[in-house]
């Protein structure tokens, strides 16, 4: 069955530093990919999504993701954190055989430090 | 304003007690679902609906049950909750479940069950 991996539950960076936050799904057909953003007593927002077009993909809020099929991954990257941006994020993967079906790690809370 | 809103936001009740969450979108999306989000478990599918009438099981049924009786409403009901059913249940919706479609997410209801 389809999984998506996310690499560390909490992520702490220095306000202004890279922002690094690892997706991995496991699929040998690349599937449709998200990335959501959660603030705190708030819903999920999308960030961004991949559908096979650009490898690159821009989002909202500064942010990008690489997909890297060789890697099975979709890290989710910002070249200079915000305090603003302290939230859960969390990847989501959508099977090409199931459409209806959104698969969702188990999410990374972003730290930042002033 | 394009949203979905869910009612309550949060809500105490005890084992056995017959509650609804209800969930609206006024977007005319055809795709709405349901999902509970657990610590370190991220987000997991309870139910969906493609369009009125449609509905079926995600990943996490046992213990819910839904209906799709007009496009804009699809309430949650749980007949006999229990404590394992604690947790915080997000609706969404999208325009159609085609792949690329984004979803939409409510603000989430947290669910106390004692």
């Amino acid at each position: 069955a389809q999984s998506v991996t996310q690499l560390g539950s909490h992520v702490s960076v220095s306000e202004g530093a890279l922002v690094l936050l690892r997706c991995n799904y496991s699929s040998s057909v690349p599937p449709y990919l998200f990335w959501y953003v959660q603030y705190p007593n708030q819903g999920l927002q999308l960030l961004l999504k991949y559908t096979s077009a650009a490898t690159l993909v821009k989002g909202i809020n500064g942010f990008e993701a690489e997909f890297k099929k060789s890697e099975t991954s979709f890290h989710l990257t910002k070249p200079s954190a915000h305090m603003s941006d302290a939230a859960e994020y969390f990847c989501a993967v959508r099977p090409m055989d199931s459409s209806y079906k959104l698969i969702f790690g188990s999410g990374t809370r972003l730290l930042v430090r002033p | 304003e394009a949203q979905v809103t869910q009612n309550p936001r949060y809500l105490i009740t005890v084992t056995g007690k017959k509650l609804t969450v209800t969930c609206s979108q006024n977007m005319n999306h055809e795709y709405m679902s349901w999902y509970r989000q657990d610590p370190g478990l991220g987000l997991r599918q309870i139910y969906y609906s493609m369009n009125v009438e449609v509905t079926d099981k995600g990943d996490v049924p046992e213990g819910y049950k839904v209906s799709r009786k007009e496009k804009r409403n699809f309430p949650l009901i749980l007949e006999s909750p229990s404590p394992n059913q604690t947790s915080l249940y997000f609706c969404a919706s999208s325009l159609s479940y085609t792949s690329t479609d984004t979803q939409y997410f409510g603000p989430g209801t947290r669910l106390t069950v004692l």
